[in-house]
């Protein structure tokens, strides 16, 4: 069975600032990779994906992750956060060939101004 | 192309009643995925349809759920006899079902209350 854990409830940064969204999965096989944003009393909105390749992806908002197959994480990142960057972060992973997504239980990332 | 598309956004109703909610996806998505989120939690899965085969059902998907995707387009999630526990956030979800190398696009989500 798959499993992420996002091991940290909240984070807080200081606006300008690099932030860390940490994140680590279990699954068999190779593993596809997301990460989803969820503002208050909305949807999941797609920030990027890990399918294959290079371990670092760039994704929307000026989002990255690097992918670590050896610590079987892949955290998100950002050089310099903003106040809008506030909201809730899920991690998300499905093993190759499968069409299961499992979501984390979210990450709420708050951008202190 | 305006987006995975859910109503209603809100639904409150009373413990034993009936509720359906109604997904349309991105049009020429062939993939549809229920999730359920609920506060504090991750979204869980339910089950997806590949055109109109239901593919795959969770257990969390009692005797009491059931989803339909009838022409292959727009779907829908019923939920007979509703209690406290459902109370939560059902989305919809699709792609384009081109293996997982597509992405999976979320509605806004249909929240549940029962009382």
């Amino acid at each position: 069975a798959q499993s992420v854990a996002q091991p940290e409830d909240q984070v807080n940064v200081a606006e300008g600032n690099p932030l860390t969204v940490k994140c680590t999965y279990s699954v068999s096989g190779n593993p596809y990779l997301f990460w989803y944003v969820q503002y208050p009393n909305r949807g999941l909105q797609f920030l990027l994906k890990y399918i294959t390749g290079d371990n670092l992806v760039k994704g929307s908002y000026g989002f990255e992750a690097e992918f670590n197959k050896s610590q079987t994480s892949f955290h998100l990142k950002k050089p310099s956060a903003l106040v809008s960057d506030s909201a809730l972060y899920f991690c998300a992973v499905c093993p190759k060939g499968y069409q299961k997504v499992t979501f984390g239980t979210g990450t709420k990332l708050q951008v202190i101004p | 192309d305006t987006g995975v598309s859910q109503d209603p956004r809100h639904k409150i109703t009373k413990r034993g009643q009936n509720v359906t909610f109604r997904c349309d996806p991105i049009s020429e998505h062939n993939r549809l995925y229920w999730y359920r989120q609920t506060l504090g939690q991750g979204p869980e899965f339910l089950t997806y349809f590949q055109n109109e085969a239901q593919l795959e059902k969770s257990r969390l998907l009692s005797d009491r759920f059931s989803a339909e995707r009838p022409k292959g387009s727009f779907s829908t999630l019923e939920i007979q006899r509703t209690e406290q526990g459902d109370s939560a956030m059902y989305l919809c979800a699709s792609s384009l079902g081109q293996g997982m190398e597509d992405t999976i696009y979320f509605g806004e989500g249909s929240w549940l209350t029962v009382v």
